[in-house]
């Protein structure tokens, strides 16, 4: 069962570079959502998605851009990486039934120089 | 907006104990409450998960009861074990038709051989 898979697990970039963390599920999940997680901050949302076509901000997506064109995949977009987007970056599916556990991946360990 | 705090953020016990974790969020209006385990370098594993309706949800050793009125929640482990090291995280869903998690910073665990 691979379950949540992320790519790269970690990348190095130079500011103002562009890049797509990469995310993919098998388990037929509707929902699927990028965290960023910061020392002293916890995770925060970034954009998260209820199905194909349909995406959604959270908390701290400036900076970052989305689309989900299969229920399978959903990357994430830096356009332009500035040292603040520094972070171990997850992915997380779920049913869209909102009493159901989410699922993450293992992370991807960004940091932007 | 609601925040989220867990108390202490490092625990360390000797294996065998029966440890606590807490869990206080300050808006009462949530729609579950979830606690997960982080190793290091690892994706976030959902534990429990408990309903707003309900009081408490147990699997294997580990307990989570919930006091929603006093915005608390409480991660009970039993007979704790060098393998149960690791950070733990409660995560508190606002509405049913909310995706955004707000989660704490979590309590790093070291159970001591």
């Amino acid at each position: 069962n691979a379950g949540v898979t992320q790519t790269p697990k970690f990348q190095v970039l130079k500011t103002g570079q562009s890049m797509t963390l990469q995310c993919a599920q098998d388990m037929n999940h509707e929902y699927m959502s990028w965290y960023r997680q910061d020392p002293g901050m916890g995770l925060r949302l970034i954009h998260y998605s209820v199905g194909a076509g349909i995406t959604d901000q959270g908390e701290v997506p400036n900076g970052y851009n989305v689309s989900r064109s299969t229920t399978e995949d959903f990357p994430l977009r830096l356009l332009s990486a500035a040292p603040s987007q520094t972070s171990v970056y997850f992915c997380a599916s779920g049913p869209t039934e909102t009493n159901e556990k989410l699922f993450f991946g293992s992370g991807t360990q960004l940091s932007v120089l | 907006k609601q925040e989220v705090t867990q108390i202490p953020a490092a625990l360390s016990v000797p294996e065998g104990e029966n440890l606590v974790l807490n869990c206080s969020f300050t808006d009462s209006a949530i729609y579950n409450l979830q606690w997960f385990r982080q190793d290091p370098g690892k994706g976030l594993t959902s534990l429990l998960l408990i309903q707003s309706s309900q009081r408490e949800q147990t699997s294997g050793r580990l307990n989570a009861s919930l006091d929603k009125s006093s915005g608390r929640s409480t991660l009970y482990i039993a007979a704790s074990q060098p393998g149960d090291s690791a950070t733990y995280l409660c995560a508190v869903r606002p509405g049913a038709g909310s995706y955004q998690l707000t989660f704490g910073k979590g309590t790093k665990l070291s159970v001591i051989p």
